[in-house]
């Protein structure tokens, strides 16, 4: 099966502009692959941020976007607060089974 | 408000058998796709399995093939997964998620060991 690829780790500066990407070892991501982005915050359960690439849920705040970046999908978030520290996962569909990311570690600091 | 709970999870040697449950209020679920995904401890996000609308659709991780069975009774709006031959390392928390992976449940805990 196909294995996603997050960065690890990233720091934002409060009120800062960061941005997450998802690639597949498949080759490029495409809107194909229905990218979701899931935040998971330490002993809670997930939460889903974005789903279809850009698509919001109700919940989701203003300050998240999902994108097409290159080859990637991306997430975007614009004006981070401390709450924003959280673990972030990309998950891509694969005409059937789906494939979680090693997940992204956002530190707000 | 949708929410789906999960039980069944518990305790079992390595080799055993445990079925997991998933009841969704609130919800069209016979509409929907539904999924497990998984949680070991201090790990990642894994996604088990799914199963299409009317169930004649199913997927798994390869690490669960053969092993592992989703099932749902859209009479019930519930989704289960049995789960034979366990391994130590599939001791996780399992969460039930629905389509769009919009609504998630609080899991249920699997241990394997002996």
């Amino acid at each position: 099966q196909a294995v996603v690829t997050q960065e690890p780790s990233l720091t934002v500066s409060p009120g800062g502009t960061v941005t997450l990407t998802c690639g597949s070892s498949t080759g490029a991501v495409t809107s194909g692959h229905y990218p979701f982005w899931v935040q998971q915050k330490p002993g809670q359960a997930p939460t889903t941020l974005i789903y279809d690439t850009n698509n919001k849920h109700s919940w989701t705040p203003a300050r998240f976007s999902g994108s097409l970046l290159g080859a990637k999908a991306a997430l975007t978030l614009s004006g981070a607060q401390p709450e924003d520290e959280a673990e972030y996962y990309c998950l891509l569909s694969y005409s059937g089974p789906r494939v979680f990311g090693g997940g992204t570690k956002l530190t707000v600091l | 408000e949708v929410q789906p709970v999960e039980s069944g999870g518990g305790l079992v040697q390595p080799g055993g058998s445990l079925r997991l449950s998933c009841v969704v209020s609130g919800f069209s679920f016979s509409s929907y796709w539904m999924n497990w995904v998984r949680q070991a401890p201090g790990k990642g996000l894994e996604w088990v399995a799914n199963i299409k609308r009317d169930g004649s659709e199913v997927y798994y991780v390869d690490s669960v093939k053969g092993r592992f069975t989703i099932s749902r009774d859209n009479a019930k709006n519930s989704l289960y997964l049995q789960m034979n031959s366990l391994r130590a390392e599939d001791s996780a928390v399992y969460y039930c998620v629905t389509h769009f992976f919009q609504f998630w449940g609080q899991g249920s805990l699997v241990t394997v060991s002996s």
